[in-house]
């Protein structure tokens, strides 16, 4: 079965200062993942996707992730945080079943501080 | 916007009344879904659809009813809820790729529902 564990349920950081959010994941296959970013009251936004291509994945707003397969690890990155990126963030695993099924991790709230 | 809309935003609802959540997609997808967001809890899946016919089912309780009329919209109709079912409904759409599996989902901004 597929699962994702996000290690930190919460990350404060510094304007300006880089970001790091971990995400391990269990898999039978190769995997599909995804970093989603959901703001106060609003819905899931899609930051970026890995489906066997490339390992390093870019995605919206300066996000990039990095696809291990020996470490099973999908860890989200920024460079440098705005104060904008203060969010919750999925780390999702898509099932084994063709309905597409999402399996999400717990979440990690990320809070930048000015 | 991603394409998905969820009507009403917010919803307060008594033990005893009757509701129901409504989805709209214009992207094409045919298959749907509903998520359910609680406190302190990963989302859950409730509900999957694809091609209008119900494909999984987690284990709802029956006070949730989904109906699927057609690949655009999705409804999940509420009765007899409990406060413990107020949570941020979530709606979501994907498509597969010429044969391939489904690959993102996209999300509506969802349903914050209260049951008092």
């Amino acid at each position: 079965a597929q699962s994702v564990t996000q290690l930190d349920s919460h990350v404060s950081v510094s304007e300006g200062t880089p970001v790091l959010l971990r995400c391990n994941y269990s898999s039978s296959y190769s995997p599909s993942l995804f970093w989603y970013v959901q703001h106060p009251n609003k819905g899931l936004q899609l930051l970026l996707k890995y489906t066997s291509a490339a390992t390093l994945v870019k995605g919206i707003n300066g996000f990039e992730a990095e696809f291990k397969k020996s470490e099973t690890s999908f860890h989200l990155t920024k460079p440098s945080a705005h104060m904008s990126d203060a969010a919750e963030y999925f780390c999702v695993v898509r099932g084994s079943s063709n309905t597409g099924k999402l399996i999400f991790g717990q979440g990690t709230t990320l809070q930048v501080k000015p | 916007e991603t394409g998905v809309t969820q009507t009403p935003r917010h919803l307060v609802m008594g033990m005893t009344n009757k509701k129901s959540l409504k989805c709209e997609q214009h992207l094409g997808h045919n298959a749907m879904y509903w998520y359910k967001q609680s406190a302190k809890k990963p989302l859950e899946l409730m509900f999957v659809y694809s091609l209008e016919e119900r494909v999984e089912n987690n284990s709802v309780p029956s006070r949730f009813s989904p109906e699927c009329p057609n690949s655009s919209h999705l409804f999940l109709h509420l009765h007899t809820l409990q406060p413990e079912d107020s949570a941020l409904y979530l709606c979501a759409s994907s498509q597969p790729s010429l044969g391939q599996r489904p690959t993102e989902a996209f999300f509506g901004q969802g349903t914050r529902l209260t049951v008092v």
